[in-house]
């Protein structure tokens, strides 16, 4: 079974402060993609990367999918209380099947 | 609006007693798929469609059956339920697999005694 998984779990930070998290596997995917999710709710997508090396930038948030395909990380620049969330990275293994991460739940505490 | 509905959203049962959740999309996408969301688990993937009358299986398929006759819909079948089946479950849809993004319904929570 394919697994993706991230680091750190919790993460709970000041407001202004820098943070990365992380997201492992020993498997290559055709792609990647970054969602944030509140409670109560479902996932909403942030970003899809599929060359690797690739970096895409959405406003505070850079993303970076390894030259591999194996791993990605997301960068939060100067957080804010409004990036409080879980964030899920999920891997689309072959052309049909996504695996998903462990998620890390994040705290911006202003 | 374009969206992902999923009935019922909370739902208490007991096990061995027959259910369906529905799932439907108003955006004519190709793919939808069932997840189930656990606490230090993540998503993972029950079942997914390529289009109609096209299923296939995703890492935890057990104990669950989907059908796609119409593109918009994509139930969710458990036969007879059990308690560790008590959980969040999530249907997406994406206009395809690969590279596009996959929207999802506010989910059903489901508990299983």
């Amino acid at each position: 079974t394919q697994l993706l998984e991230q680091s750190p779990q919790f993460l709970s930070i000041q407001e202004g402060e820098n943070l990365t998290v992380y997201c492992n596997s020993s498997s290559v995917f055709s792609s990647l993609q970054w969602y944030r999710q509140e409670p109560g709710e479902g996932p909403v997508l942030l970003v899809t990367v599929v060359t690797g090396g690739e970096v895409k930038k959405l406003k505070r948030l850079t993303f970076q999918f390894g030259d591999a395909r194996k791993d990605s990380s997301l960068h939060i620049t100067a957080a804010q209380p409004g990036d409080t969330g879980l964030y899920l990275c999920a891997g689309l293994s072959g052309t049909y099947k996504y695996i998903f991460g462990t998620g890390t739940r994040l705290k911006v505490l202003a | 609006e374009a969206q992902v509905t999923q009935n019922p959203r909370y739902l208490i049962t007991v096990t061995g007693k027959k259910l369906t959740v529905t799932c439907s999309q108003n955006m004519n996408h190709e793919y939808m798929s069932w997840y189930r969301q656990d606490p230090g688990l993540g998503l993972r993937q029950i079942y997914y469609s390529m289009n109609v009358e096209v299923t296939d299986k995703g890492d935890v398929p057990e104990g669950y059956k989907v059908s796609r006759k119409e593109k918009r819909n994509f139930p969710l079948i458990l036969e007879s339920p059990s308690p560790n089946q008590t959980s969040l479950y999530f249907c997406a849809s994406s206009l395809f697999p690969n590279n596009q993004p996959q929207h999802f319904g506010d989910g059903t929570r489901l508990s299983i005694l």
